[in-house]
């Protein structure tokens, strides 16, 4: 079947520190990856995504790129702000019904100043 | 603006009293769906619907119920509430069909089960 396993928060980090979230997916067949985020309050919205193989989505500084060999798909910035605390959610769609999403079980990050 | 409104945001019921979460979108999305969100599970889906008239159960679809008379509604109705249901509730809504669609979110809602 399909799943998405990221890690467990919460992660702190200082200003200007790198970010790296772990995702890692399984799924029957070659799924679309998508990275989202939740700032507090409100709901998710979509940070970016991949659609095959190889891809990398970005977007405001965080990129991820679909690796099969690894079935993987960490999310990474270079240099978090305050205003990037929130919790983040991996997720897959299934090529076979491109509207069903497996979400993960999402990652809060904490930035301090 | 493109949109999925939920309302209630916000609600405190007993068990047994029946709720309806209304949802709506304003993208003509063919897809709809609903999730609810609680610690350390992620979202899990509840119900969704294809398009008006059709609909199908999730992972978790014990305890609710769905209707899909219009393309932009899609609300969500418990018929006997219990504290087990207490949750964050989102609507969300996307095109059909397509590798990569996006999906829209509402903003949730808040539902406590006393």
């Amino acid at each position: 079947g399909n799943s998405v396993t990221q890690m467990e928060g919460p992660v702190t980090l200082s200003e200007e520190a790198f970010l790296t979230i772990n995702c890692t997916y399984t799924a029957t067949g070659y799924p679309s990856l998508f990275w989202y985020v939740q700032y507090p309050g409100e709901g998710l919205q979509l940070l970016l995504k991949a659609t095959k193989a190889d891809d990398k989505g970005s977007n405001k500084g965080f990129e991820a790129t679909y690796r099969k060999e690894t079935t993987s798909f960490h999310l990474e910035k270079g240099s978090v702000q305050v205003s990037d605390s929130a919790v983040y959610f991996c997720a897959l769609s299934d090529r076979g019904n491109f509207n069903k999403f497996y979400f993960g079980s999402g990652t809060k990050l904490n930035v301090k100043p | 603006e493109a949109q999925v409104t939920q309302n209630p945001r916000y609600l405190i019921t007993v068990t047994g009293k029946k709720l309806t979460v209304t949802c709506s979108q304003n993208m003509n999305h063919e897809y709809m769906s609903w999730y609810r969100q609680d610690p350390g599970l992620g979202l899990r889906q509840i119900y969704y619907s294809m398009n008006v008239e059709v609909t199908d159960k999730g992972d978790v679809p014990e305890g609710y119920k769905v209707s899909r008379k219009e393309k932009r509604n899609f609300p969500l109705i418990l018929e006997s509430p219990s504290p087990n249901q207490t949750s964050l509730y989102f609507c969300a809504s996307s095109r059909q069909g397509n590798s990569g669609n996006t999906i829209y979110f509402g903003e949730g809602s808040w539902l406590t089960v006393v």
